[in-house]
C-alpha cells in the first residue's frame, strides 16, 4: 500500500490529452513539493517534473503538472505512442521522515 | 556524462545477505545525497534509504521496513555507495536502483542507475 494514491491505469489515443492524479495528505503533498517520474517499459525511471510544475531541460512542454492542497496531477497533451509506460509521483513525508511514492499509473496509448 | 551504475544483485535465500554497489561518475559524488529505491515485480517504486552528502557527514536515513536490517555506506575514494542487506525477506525481492538527489528539496532524483535485480527465495 503506497502512501500516495494514483489510479493504476490510464489510457488515451494519439493526440489526446490525459491526466493522472496523485493524492496525498497534509504530511506530504500538503506541505512539500511533488515530483513526477516517467518509466518506459523495461527501463529505469526518468526525471520528468520537479517542484510541483517545473520541467527539467529536455522534457517536452507536452508534459505539465500542478498541485492543489493535498493532491497533484500530471497532464500529457498531444499523446504519442512513445509516451506509453508508467508514471510515478513522489514527495517527502514529514511524518515518516522519508521520501514516499505513489503506486504508479500505467499509461496505455491505444 | 553523469552516470550511476549498480551491481551486486542476485539470488539469495531468505535470511541471507547481499551487498549492492553503486558507482557514480561525471559529477562530484561527495556533494550529493545518493538514495536507494526499489521496485517489487509489477509494483510501484519504494524509497529504501539514503546517504547524505559529505558536508552532512554522510549520515543515513532508512524506510521503517528495512531499518536495522539494511546499512548504507560510502567509499569516497572510489565514488561508491553500498547497500548491505542482511536478514533478507522474500518481500525484499525486486529491482534496486540508486538515484542521485539534486539540490532541490524533496525527492529530486535527477539521475538514476539502470538497476540491479535481487531475488530472495523461500
Amino acid at each position: 500500500q503506497s502512501v500516495l494514491t494514483q489510479p493504476p491505469s490510464a489510457s488515451g489515443t494519439p493526440g489526446q490529452r490525459v491526466t493522472i492524479s496523485c493524492s496525498g495528505s497534509s504530511s506530504n503533498i500538503g506541505r512539500d513539493y511533488v515530483y513526477w517520474y516517467q518509466q518506459l517499459p523495461g527501463t529505469a525511471p526518468k526525471f520528468l517534473i520537479y517542484k510541483n510544475d517545473l520541467r527539467p531541460s529536455g522534457v517536452p512542454d507536452r508534459f505539465s503538472a500542478s498541485k492543489s492542497g493535498t493532491s497533484a496531477s500530471l497532464a500529457i497533451s498531444g499523446l504519442r505512442p512513445e509516451d506509453e509506460g508508467s508514471y510515478h509521483c513522489a514527495a517527502w513525508d514529514h511524518s515518516l521522515n522519508g521520501h514516499v511514492f505513489g503506486g504508479g499509473t500505467k499509461l496505455t496509448v491505444l | 556524462e553523469v552516470q550511476l551504475v549498480e551491481s551486486g544483485g542476485g539470488l539469495v535465500q531468505r535470511g541471507g545477505s547481499l551487498r549492492l554497489s553503486c558507482v557514480g561518475s561525471g559529477f562530484t559524488f561527495s556533494n550529493h545525497y545518493i538514495d536507494w529505491v526499489r521496485q517489487a515485480p509489477g509494483k510501484g517504486l519504494e524509497w529504501v534509504g539514503r546517504s547524505r552528502s559529505k558536508p552532512q557527514s554522510y549520515t543515513t536515513d532508512y524506510v521503517a521496513s528495512v531499518r536495522g536490517r539494511f546499512t548504507i555506506s560510502r567509499d569516497e575514494s572510489t565514488n561508491t555507495l553500498y547497500l548491505q542487506m542482511d536478514s533478507l525477506k522474500t518481500e525484499d525481492t525486486g529491482v534496486y536502483y540508486c538515484a542521485r538527489e539534486g539540490h532541490n528539496p524533496g525527492p529530486d532524483f535527477d539521475c538514476w542507475g539502470q538497476g540491479t535485480v535481487v531475488t530472495v527465495s523461500s
